[in-house]
């Protein structure tokens, strides 16, 4: 089955406790991103990559760390984690051609920082 | 900068009446447009996209969306609502860059 899968579903930690949150997709997609979503501030873009190696930042990066060793993994790292790091968090992955663009999402981590 | 707009929080429409999602959205060069639609329950799922061609554009579940570009807007519109399509509605923007800008989300409620 075609899919993103994201680990773990729900995590709580406290403040300056590193964590890792990994994104991996098996549908051999180039483009990979992550996004926050926070009551009435919809989903923002923290990281996006277009392929290996390649990353960069979407509009909230600070605080946060990607990665893009391997084309089906890209993931998410906290190294300080602060209580407004709070949130839900969503990978997604699609493929990079106009006519076949369309993001793929996991099911999300809720993540808590006490 | 490129950012979208949806206006409204909420919208409110009665099972079987259309329904009419509003985004305006600011890009330098031309726009790719997107609808993404999150059930409860259910993660985010793509709905329909413009891309180029044309304006009107047809997607899962019944919906379409317009791209307008004297007015920078993508209305998401749906003929006859169903109480199944109560949900968050988010439109995105993306111009040539890799950057993706989603809105804040409008919540659809669909009653009987």
């Amino acid at each position: 089955e075609a899919q993103v899968t994201q680990n773990p579903r729900y995590l709580i930690t406290v403040t300056g406790k590193k964590l890792t949150v990994t994104c991996s997709q098996n549908m051999n997609h180039e483009y990979m991103s992550w996004y926050r979503q926070d009551p009435g501030l919809g989903l923002r873009q923290i990281y996006y990559s277009m392929n290996v190696e390649v990353t960069d930042k979407g509009d909230v990066p600070e605080g946060y760390k990607v990665s893009r060793k391997e084309k089906r993994n890209f993931p998410l790292i906290l190294e300080s984690p602060s209580p407004n790091q709070t949130s839900l968090y969503f990978c997604a992955s699609s493929p990079w051609t106009g006519a076949n663009e369309k993001l793929f999402f996991g099911s999300g981590t809720q993540l808590s920082v006490l | 900068a490129q950012s979208v707009a949806q206006p409204e929080d909420q919208v409110n429409v009665a099972e079987g009446n259309p329904l009419t999602v509003k985004c305006t959205y600011s890009v330098s060069g031309n726009p790719y447009l997107f609808w993404y639609v999150q059930y409860p329950n259910r993660g985010l799922q793509f709905l329909l996209k413009y891309i180029t061609g044309d304006n009107l554009v047809k997607g899962s579940y019944g919906f379409e969306a317009e791209f307008n570009k004297s007015q920078t807007s993508f209305h998401l519109k749906k003929p006859s609502a169903l109480v199944s399509d109560s949900a968050l509605y988010f439109c995105a923007v993306r111009a040539t860059a890799s950057k993706l800008t989603f809105g804040t989300g409008t919540r659809l409620q669909v009653t009987l």
